[in-house]
């Protein structure tokens, strides 16, 4: 079946560290990928997605790029601010089971940035 | 309008109450799900409706049954719920039912079991 592995959490880092959240898929066919962040007491709203092998996607200073070959799909940001604290969610939407594709959700990373 | 609206954002419910969750959303999304998460999880799907239709139910109890009365809309009408119950429940819709385009969600209903 369809899943997604993300790195354990909490991460802590300081304000303008360079952040790195790993995520690997299993997935039956070509599934797209997406990034989902939710601040504290919210929904999930979309950060990043990318639709096919070698897409990068890219939004507020985050990237993450389609590895085939690796089944990845890591988070990476150059320079944090303690505004990115948040749980971060891999996810991905491919082929299921009767029919229907579906969003599929990684366990979550909580990431702590202090000043 | 990419919102997807959920209402009410709280809701506390005794075990023997007949409550409902509402989700609307004006995209043209012809797929909407409803997904239950606990503290410190992530989102676990319950159902999905595909054109109006229940497509699928994640063997969830029947305490918790879906409705969708139109392409913009979808319910989710609570009976007899345990503690356990209590969660976050979240609304999200797409494009098609293809789901290769992203899921909007809500900003969720926060549940109380009492």
């Amino acid at each position: 079946g369809n899943s997604v592995t993300q790195m354990e959490g909490p991460v802590t880092l300081s304000e303008e560290a360079f952040l790195t959240i790993n995520c690997t898929y299993t997935a039956t066919g070509y599934p797209s990928l997406f990034w989902y962040v939710q601040y504290p007491g919210e929904g999930l709203q979309l950060l990043l997605k990318a639709t096919k092998a070698d897409d990068k996607g890219s939004n507020k200073g985050f990237e993450a790029t389609y590895r085939k070959e690796t089944t990845s799909f890591h988070l990476e940001k150059g320079s944090v601010q303690v505004s990115d604290s948040a749980v971060y969610f891999c996810a991905l939407s491919a082929l299921r089971g009767g029919g229907s594709y579906i969003p599929t959700f990684g366990r979550g990373t909580s990431l702590i940035v202090h000043p | 309008d990419t919102e997807v609206t959920q209402t009410p954002k709280h809701l506390v419910m005794g075990m023997t109450n007949k409550k409902s969750l509402k989700c609307e959303q004006h995209m043209g999304h012809r797929a909407m799900y409803w997904y239950k998460q606990k503290a410190k999880k992530p989102p676990e799907l319950m159902f999905v409706y595909s054109y109006e239709k229940l497509s699928i139910n994640e063997s969830v109890p029947s305490r918790f049954s879906p409705e969708c009365p139109n392409s913009s809309l979808l319910n989710l009408h609570l009976h007899a719920l345990q503690p356990e119950d209590s969660a976050l429940y979240l609304c999200a819709s797409s494009q098609s039912g293809t789901g290769l385009t992203e899921a909007f969600f809500g900003q969720g209903t926060r549940l109380t079991v009492v």
